[in-house]
């Protein structure tokens, strides 16, 4: 089983629509969750960090946690072209070390 | 802006050369992590060095190294390329457990 999953895609919605992406872990001690946009040719930029099983909202992002099923989500409301990238899950289960899953392509459709 | 530059951008080496890719951080940001990004696939850890220290090391082979220095640069080693090391090196920052990217370095192996 790898480390990190995530769904697979391409993903394609249309403009205003919901996102959701989604990610799923193996180590059940990792304690820090986080989630980067990339654009082709361009480095993961970071979008959203989570700590604590719930939900936590930045504008249109939404990061979900729950340790106990070992799933973490991003919900991107009112999708907009320019959120056309991939989508990186990145799980830190210790200090020294973060794993990433393999992304997600999102398109969004005009 | 993350405050993580990159040389060079872009770099063309044939297998079997020897490549230093260069990193360098904010001042006090004693952390640095290199990531092999392949096409198509998420960032994968190469190893982590905290105050000139290797701290954590992924699945590579002895012939990835790394230096990190006083001033807050760091260099990449790769000795006796191959072809499979084409791909995107990432440099990151990490702050409070949080990694910060910088703009890559392109390196392609003919």
């Amino acid at each position: 089983q790898k480390e990190v999953e995530q769904n697979s895609g391409p993903l394609s919605v249309p403009e205003g629509a919901i996102a959701s992406l989604n990610c799923t872990y193996s180590d059940r001690v990792s304690q820090s969750f986080f989630w980067y946009r990339q654009y082709s040719g361009k480095s993961p930029e970071l979008i959203m960090s989570i700590y604590s099983n719930g939900d936590k909202e930045d504008g249109r992002f939404t990061a979900q946690l729950n340790k106990a099923s070992q799933y973490v989500s991003l919900l991107i409301r009112d999708s907009q072209p320019s959120d056309s990238a991939t989508y990186l899950c990145a799980v830190m289960p210790v200090y020294d070390k973060v794993i990433f899953g393999p992304g997600t392509s999102l398109s969004v459709i005009p | 802006e993350t405050g993580v530059t990159q040389s060079p951008t872009h770099l063309i080496k044939t297998r079997g050369q020897q490549v230093t890719l260069r990193c360098s951080s904010q001042s006090g940001h004693n952390t640095v992590s290199w990531y092999q990004q392949a096409l198509g696939q998420g960032p994968q850890f190469i190893f982590q060095y905290y105050r000139e220290e290797e701290n954590g090391r992924g699945n590579f082979p002895p012939r990835f190294s790394g230096l990190q220095f006083p001033n807050y640069s760091s260099e990449l080693n790769v000795n006796a390329l191959e072809l499979d090391d084409s791909a995107l090196y990432l440099c990151a920052s990490q702050v409070q457990g949080t990694q910060y990217f910088g703009p890559g370095t392109r390196l392609t192996v003919l």
